[in-house]
């Protein structure tokens, strides 16, 4: 059973940096690409960004490109999202993904609240 | 960017009804089009891909169409658990996008 489980969400404030983890198991995780969605409390979904599944090739959304940097280990089955200088409008759940011709398996989530 | 119209943004069915979920791409996305159902306090989950493709799990009564630009998702005899949000989303072009969500309710 694919399972993805994120984590290091929490409440930050703006200008911070933070890094969420997503452990993945269930699949060859080095045999996949990944990426990160994210959705508002009103429930916008966003994508953020994909990485290749060796890790050397990585897409982000115009808009966030400059501040979150995916990466990931495949020894630790384990997708990674830097995020820095964050603002209020990063308050989301935070969800690692699976990523072939669509979002394919989605983790549990992880809420991020910027505030002061 | 492409951008996706969904509509409408909330719908009322009575179980057993059928139910059509309209989506609205800004340009031509060659039927990449996935559909994902988010019920109450959970994960979205991916329900059809390439427009018409039904994922592993998925019920029959689930199905999708369309092309070029214009796609829908249809649910047949609807059940109490069909209750959730319903995103679509293009993936033939980055930032790959989603629609605004449809909401689902029993009437």
């Amino acid at each position: 059973e694919v399972q993805l489980v994120e984590s290091g969400g929490g409440l930050v404030q703006p200008g911070a940096s933070l890094k969420l983890s997503c452990v993945a198991s269930g699949f060859t995780f080095s045999d996949y690409w990944m990426s990160w969605v994210r959705q508002t409390p009103g429930k916008t979904m966003e994508w953020i960004g994909d990485i290749k599944y060796d890790g050397s090739y990585t897409n982000y959304a115009p808009s966030l490109k400059n501040r979150f940097t995916i990466s990931r280990d495949n020894a630790k089955s384990t997708l990674y999202l830097q995020m820095s200088n964050v603002r209020s409008e990063d308050t989301a759940t935070y969800y690692c993904t699976t990523r072939t011709t669509s979002f394919d398996y989605w983790g549990q989530g992880v809420m991020v609240t910027v505030s002061s | 960017d492409i951008q996706m119209t969904q509509s409408p943004a909330s719908l009322s069915a009575s179980l057993g009804e059928t139910v059509t979920i309209e989506c609205l791409a800004s340009e031509d996305i060659y039927s990449n089009l996935a559909w994902y159902q988010q019920k109450p306090g959970k994960s979205p989950q991916l329900l059809i891909y390439y427009a018409n493709s039904l994922n592993d799990g998925v019920p029959s009564r689930f199905s999708g169409s369309g092309s070029g630009t214009q796609y829908s998702l249809k649910i047949n005899s609807l059940q109490s658990e069909d209750v959730s949000i319903y995103f679509c989303q293009q993936n033939y072009d980055s930032p790959y996008t989603f629609g605004a969500g449809t909401k689902l309710e029993l009437k």
